[in-house]
């Protein structure tokens, strides 16, 4: 069966410091992969996504970037986080139509 | 581009009452419809989807939806909620014949009271 590791769970970063969260597939393979901020009362905002190795759309221009090295993992970073980075991040993946699988989410804290 | 709208922020049920919380999309064709939930802290499970065939749909732990294509609706229902339904639910709609990437509600909060 497939399943979706995302980490960490939480972390807590200085504004001005770099950002790396992983996320990884098993179980299957060419998924697309995706990246979600959810804020605090709020609904979901797409990032980014990935429908191959090397392949990034970004929805929302800002200080984050995704790369996506191997076919089964997928990588959100920034440079130089801002305070308005806080959220809390899911990665998901999914095949062209069946709906998402989501990871358990990594709370980030900007402080 | 598609939209969805869950007019409600906040539900809250006593356990064992009956449960619906709605879901209005906006799309030119036949959607693709999905509900989520999410309990604090975690990620999200998907509970159904419709993409076509019959406009009742059952998912897990006993929630089902109806696609009204003439309301625009996609409403969610449990005929007797637990205690444990108790989550924040998310409607999505993706296009049909497009990229399939869902846009999200904004979510209802659900509190049940014992």
């Amino acid at each position: 069966s497939q399943t979706i590791h995302q980490w960490p769970a939480t972390l807590v970063q200085p504004v001005g410091s770099p950002l790396s969260l992983e996320c990884t597939v098993e179980g299957t393979s060419n998924p697309n992969l995706y990246w979600y901020r959810q804020a605090a009362g709020r609904g979901l905002q797409l990032l980014f996504y990935s429908v191959g190795i090397g392949q990034i759309s970004s929805e929302v221009p800002q200080n984050l970037s995704a790369s996506r090295p191997q076919d089964r993992q997928f990588i959100l970073s920034s440079k130089k986080l801002l305070l308005s980075d806080s959220g809390f991040y899911l990665c998901a993946w999914s095949r062209q139509t069946g709906g998402y699988t989501f990871g358990s989410g990594t709370r980030l804290t900007v402080v | 581009a598609q939209s969805v709208t869950q007019p409600d922020i906040h539900i809250t049920v006593s356990e064992g009452a009956s449960l619906e919380l709605r879901c209005n999309y906006s799309y030119g064709a036949t959607p693709y419809l999905f509900w989520y939930v999410q309990s604090p802290g975690q990620g999200l499970q998907l509970l159904l989807k419709y993409f076509s065939g019959d406009t009742l749909v059952q998912g897990i732990k006993g929630f089902e939806a109806e696609f009204k294509r003439s309301q625009s609706s996609f409403n969610l229902r449990k005929p007797s909620v637990h205690w444990s339904d108790a989550a924040e639910y998310f409607c999505a709609v993706a296009a049909s014949g497009g990229s399939y990437i869902p846009t999200f509600g904004r979510g209802t909060s659900l509190i049940v009271h014992p």
